[in-house]
């Protein structure tokens, strides 16, 4: 079956750092979302990518589809303690109603 | 209104208990979804219905029964589940049975089968 890994599984950083997390699938994807769940939260819709080497821009952070729509990044610049979360990236395949979630990547951000 | 709205927020059942959790969604999507999340892990898709028919079941055991009545309600029925069972159970629902747009997921139920 698909799989979607992403690394790392845990980030720990200052506040004002950047933050990277990769996502990559096993297969092809029609388009990958990303989801940021806060502890103790549910999971909250980011974005959607669609088209091979897509960016797309959220204020402090950026999103990227890889050209063989197999990969996916999230970067945050400057981190803040609002961006405290797991963030996972969700692949949307087959008929287009499946979506599997990655492995996600826990944020912590000290002051 | 943008929400799905998951009740009962937490549950404590016992293995020879039946209950149910119940999912309602008002902004007229067409797909809604039960995942299973354990801790520190990602969601598991369990149930995918579009326009109120079963699509997708990924193999889920028959204690978990899911009920769609009509599109704006999914319902999960328990029925002597284990201990392993004790998750959060997550209802999401979408625009489009393609999933475009992304899903917005409710709250959860907190559940714990003793």
């Amino acid at each position: 079956g698909q799989q979607v890994m992403q690394i790392p599984q845990y980030q720990h950083v200052q506040e004002g750092e950047d933050f990277t997390t990769y996502c990559n699938s096993s297969t092809t994807l029609s388009n990958i979302q990303w989801y940021k769940q806060r502890p103790g939260g549910h999971p909250v819709f980011l974005i959607q990518l669609v088209k091979s080497g897509e960016v797309k821009k959220q204020k402090r952070l950026t999103f990227q589809f890889g050209e063989a729509k197999k990969n996916s990044s999230l970067h945050i610049t400057a981190t803040q303690t609002t961006d405290v979360g797991t963030y996972f990236c969700a692949g949307l395949t087959g008929g287009g109603n499946k979506l599997t979630f990655g492995t996600g990547t826990q944020l912590k951000v000290e002051l | 209104d943008t929400e799905v709205t998951q009740t009962p927020k937490h549950l404590v059942m016992g293995m020879t208990n039946k209950k149910s959790l119940k999912c309602e969604q008002h902004m007229g999507h067409r797909a809604m979804y039960w995942y299973k999340q354990k801790a520190k892990k990602p969601p598991e898709l369990m149930f995918v219905y579009s326009y109120e028919k079963l699509s997708i079941n990924e193999s889920v055991p028959s204690r978990f029964s899911p009920e769609c009545p009509n599109s704006s309600l999914l319902n999960l029925h328990l029925h002597a589940l284990q201990p392993e069972d004790s998750a959060l159970y997550l209802c999401a629902s979408s625009q489009l049975a393609r999933g475009d747009y992304g899903y917005t997921f409710g709250s959860g139920t907190r559940l714990t089968v003793v």
